[in-house]
């Protein structure tokens, strides 16, 4: 079965710090993919990034960088000097091939970032 | 152009009322899916539709039926409300008939409060 684990509920930091945010995930396909979205404020989900299992490849996205490493099963997600526009929830998600191929995404239960000027 | 778009914003209802939520997309994708996100943020899968046809169906009650009257569109109706239905409901679309690869694009949500 799937599984993703956000373990950090809230993370609080101030303005410019970097942060990290943990994801660890579970699945016994070989073929999958990780994701992550983010919630701000206003309520709606904004894709972030797609990883696959085959591409473990670091992923830099101007202040945005993803750390994918299979042997520990995670998928974390760092902010380089953190904006307070960064502050939303962002969740982690997984999609494999378990299901036929639409078994819609695994999220986890979602980091609270909140980023304090 | 909205590419994932729902209708109603937001929607208040007693209990025992029939509902039902619109959901379109003009991205030409091939699967939509309806997610519940509960009081805790907690996102589970309810649905997904691939031409047409019902892919998945998870343990939800036979109280909420989708209905996709074309690729474009998935309506999400719901008999019978009860209180614990009280949630934000987000519909999303995905490229492709095997979709677990491709990433999904969110509605903006359809806040029910269920009285």
């Amino acid at each position: 079965a799937q599984k993703v684990t956000q373990a950090q509920t809230e993370i609080s930091v101030v303005e410019k710090e970097d942060v990290t945010l943990d994801c660890v995930y579970e699945t016994r396909d070989t073929t999958y993919y990780l994701f992550w979205y983010k919630q701000p404020p206003s309520g709606e989900l904004v894709f972030l990034i797609r990883r696959n299992s085959f591409d473990e490849q670091n992923e830099i996205s101007g202040r945005y960088s993803w750390n994918f490493q299979k042997s520990t099963s995670s998928f974390n997600f760092t902010i380089t000097a953190s904006q307070v526009v960064d502050s939303a929830v962002y969740f982690c998600a997984l999609s494999d091939s378990s299901g036929g191929g639409a078994d819609g995404l695994t999220f986890g239960k979602g980091t609270h970032l909140i980023i304090q000027p | 152009d909205t590419a994932v778009s729902q209708t109603p914003k937001y929607l208040v209802t007693q209990m025992g009322n029939d509902k039902s939520i619109k959901c379109e997309q003009n991205l030409g994708h091939d699967t939509m899916y309806w997610y519940k996100q509960d009081s805790k943020k907690f996102l589970k899968i309810m649905f997904s539709y691939n031409n047409k046809e019902l892919i998945i169906n998870e343990t939800v009650p036979n109280r909420f039926s989708p209905k996709s009257p074309d690729k474009a569109h998935l309506n999400l109706h719901i008999n019978s409300l009860e209180l614990g239905d009280s949630a934000v409901y987000f519909c999303a679309s995905s490229l492709g008939t095997s979709g677990f690869y491709n990433e999904q694009f969110f509605g903006p949500g359809t806040r029910l409060t269920v009285l």
